[in-house]
């Protein structure tokens, strides 16, 4: 079975642009997670979706948004980036509730 | 609100063991736990539920006290393996899954 792919791997953006993050669960996976994570901050929860459906969101600027496909593919868009955006971004998927998150590699974005 | 972890970090030797402490101010209906390996995603080690269900790895041992808002994670016999960054998430009845800041661990030979 395939892992959490998330692409691209590596982004170099320089502030006020924006930036969109693929990720692509697990089959069978409808639900999709989205994580920052910064040196010494652990892992910061930015939203989750269920079925194309928003279900949860973290304490993030609105200039952080994402959306689901109905395949369950997910996307999370950054704009006006700043310097602090600069972060490992992870996607994690699952099955249903109280099931193991499993994640991706991450996307490394760097703000310049 | 973010859970709490302690320590922030450990180190061990071949062998002994650790404990790593998790809690939350908030009432809680599940608590997971992942470890992460420098360059790594993170990987799933466990879940405590409610009530007394648990899910993970047949040689990690943790607990759950509903009543403190406090999980535990076991690390018995440490191995080089055991190495990395071990993260607690706790879920509260807004049924979001919130992470701590991590606890180090380095074991050496």
């Amino acid at each position: 079975k395939a892992g959490v792919t998330q692409t691209p791997r590596y982004l170099i953006k320089t502030r006020g642009q924006q930036v969109t993050l693929s990720c692509s669960p697990i089959s069978g996976h409808r639900s999709v997670s989205w994580y920052q994570q910064t040196p010494g901050q652990g892992l910061q929860f930015l939203f989750e979706y269920f079925s194309e459906t928003q279900r949860n969101k973290g304490n993030f600027p609105g200039r952080f948004s994402g959306r689901q496909f109905s395949n369950s593919r997910s996307e999370m868009n950054v704009s006006t980036l700043e310097l602090g955006d600069s972060a490992l971004y992870l996607c994690a998927s699952s099955g249903d509730r109280y099931s193991p998150l499993h994640f991706g590699n991450g996307t490394r974005l760097t703000v310049t | 609100q973010q859970p709490v972890q302690s320590p922030q970090a450990v180190i061990l030797r071949e062998g002994e063991d650790a404990v790593i402490n998790c809690s939350s101010s908030k009432a809680l209906y599940s608590v997971h736990w992942y470890r992460q390996k420098h360059g790594e995603a993170p990987v799933f080690l466990m879940i405590l539920l409610k009530g007394g269900e648990q899910k993970g790895h047949e040689k990690i041992s943790a607990s759950f006290n509903e009543k403190k808002q406090q999980s535990s994670l076991y690390l018995t016999a440490s191995q080089l393996s055991y190495s990395g960054t071990y993260f607690c998430g706790t879920e509260d009845a807004g049924n979001m899954l919130t992470f701590g800041g991590g606890t180090r661990l380095m074991v050496k030979p």
